[in-house]
């Protein structure tokens, strides 16, 4: 059964405190995202990586900078945590090459920056 | 840019129908759809690859319109287990993501 697992399901953190958000999948997959979640908006793509140390920026990198030192392992990290960056974090992963194909959820982290 | 989905929301009895579109103002190569349940991540639903395809999930279908830059997706008799938010998702032309529309909320109620 494939998996995508995020350390945390709930995070409580102070503005200006650096905040790491830890994604793992275990399906061998090349392709790795970080979306942000907030009522209205839908799904917004903050970075992805097609490969180890490979990383694009997606349409709300602001604020936030990604690593990938491993396949398995993607991170987010909000270098000054702010009060708007309060919201549900997804990460998601799916295979690479040509062509977009299904992405894999992980649970979600749901940060509160207060 | 961000395809639109229509509704925003919908309440449904069990057993109708509805009716979700997805619509975009550039050119669609494919469309992608999601389903997420209450506090759940978000699941895969479906592709649509070719223009006026029709694919299933249980009892959802869904078409693709290349012409009209548009995506169906039908509920047929629709079941609790169908409430949630979905989510289409379109293709950036030479890169491996997606643009996400905004959701629609589905309620099915007994």
């Amino acid at each position: 059964d494939v998996k995508v697992t995020q350390s945390s399901r709930y995070l409580v953190k102070r503005t200006g405190e650096k905040v790491f958000l830890e994604c793992v999948q275990d399906m061998d997959h090349e392709n790795m995202f970080w979306y942000r979640q907030d009522p209205g908006l839908g799904l917004r793509l903050i970075y992805f990586s097609y490969d180890v140390k490979m990383k694009e920026k997606g349409d709300i990198p602001e604020g936030y900078s990604v690593s990938r030192e491993k396949k398995e392992r993607f991170s987010l990290i909000l270098e000054s945590a702010s009060t708007n960056q309060t919201s549900m974090y997804l990460c998601a992963s799916s295979l690479g090459g040509r062509g977009v194909y299904e992405q894999y959820f992980g649970p979600g982290t749901r940060l509160t920056v207060t | 840019q961000q395809p639109v989905q229509s509704p925003q929301a919908v309440i449904l009895r069990e057993g109708e129908d509805a009716v979700i579109n997805c619509s975009s103002s550039k050119a669609l190569y494919s469309v992608h759809w999601y389903r997420q349940k209450h506090g759940e991540a978000p699941v895969f639903l479906m592709i649509l690859l070719k223009g006026g395809e029709q694919k299933g999930h249980e009892k959802i279908s869904a078409s693709f319109n290349e012409k009209k830059q548009q995506s169906s997706l039908y509920l047929t008799a629709s079941q609790l287990s169908y409430s949630g938010t979905y989510f289409c998702g379109t293709p950036v032309p030479g890169y491996n993501k997606l643009i996400f529309g905004a959701g629609t909320r589905l309620a099915v109620h007994p």
